[in-house]
């Protein structure tokens, strides 16, 4: 069955580096997503993503945030300069937005921590 | 301010039972439903979704949708251990809100 994978599983990094957060999407999938959740609280979005641009971004996605559509498979987040606010699970999610449903299908996360 | 309000539990039953979870939501414009199970370290699992007002069966679980209420739920019933989790009512209009979960314990 097909399904969202992401690279890393964790990630561990000094507050002011940047960071890539990789994932590779459902193949047929039209729409990608970030979300954050951190330790113990909501999963929370951050941005959406449709035709190779950002559809919908939350506040937290600010300046430091990036997304990109690099090829064909891959969707990326970039965080320019980390801060130790940052640490926190990151799901990607993708769905067909084809079927007039949404059945939004999530990765397995990366754990990132910022020291 | 689009919320998605539940109750955080814990929510305990016994082994057998059925376990009754609720939603409220605040965005009137709001159109499909979603809850979700998430076991502890893991990503979010897509259990359930419903568009409609009414009831919505598969297999132990049901979602009953009232939009007049913007209220959702989801029974689970004969309850077992495993599917002590936290489960995550998600609400989509422009984009996914999600709950902040409710922690159900299912006692052996």
């Amino acid at each position: 069955e097909p399904e969202v994978t992401q690279t890393p599983s964790h990630q561990v990094t000094q507050m002011g580096q940047e960071v890539i957060l990789r994932c590779v999407p459902i193949s047929n999938h039209l729409y990608f997503y970030w979300y954050r959740q951190i330790l113990g609280q909501k999963v929370e979005f951050l941005v959406s993503f449709y035709n190779n641009e950002i559809s919908e971004k939350s506040e937290i996605f600010d300046d430091q945030f990036s997304v990109e559509r690099p090829d064909g498979s891959n969707f990326t987040l970039k965080i320019r300069s980390t801060k130790l606010e940052d640490s926190a699970m990151y799901f990607c999610a993708s769905l067909t937005g084809t079927s007039g449903y949404n059945e939004q299908f999530f990765g397995p996360g990366t754990r990132l921590t910022v020291l | 301010q689009k919320e998605v309000e539940q109750n955080s539990g814990p929510l305990s039953v016994p082994e057998g039972a059925i376990a009754s979870l609720n939603c409220t939501y605040s965005d009137r414009g709001s159109q499909s439903f979603f809850w979700y199970r998430q076991y502890s370290g893991k990503s979010p699992e897509l259990i359930m979704f419903i568009y409609s007002n009414g009831d919505k069966e598969d297999g132990r679980f049901t979602a009953q949708l009232n939009k007049a209420s913007q209220y959702v739920s989801l029974l689970i019933r004969d309850s077992q251990p495993s599917d002590s989790a936290t489960y995550l009512c998600a609400v989509k209009g422009q984009n996914f809100v999600f709950g902040p979960g409710t922690r159900l314990s299912v006692l052996p």
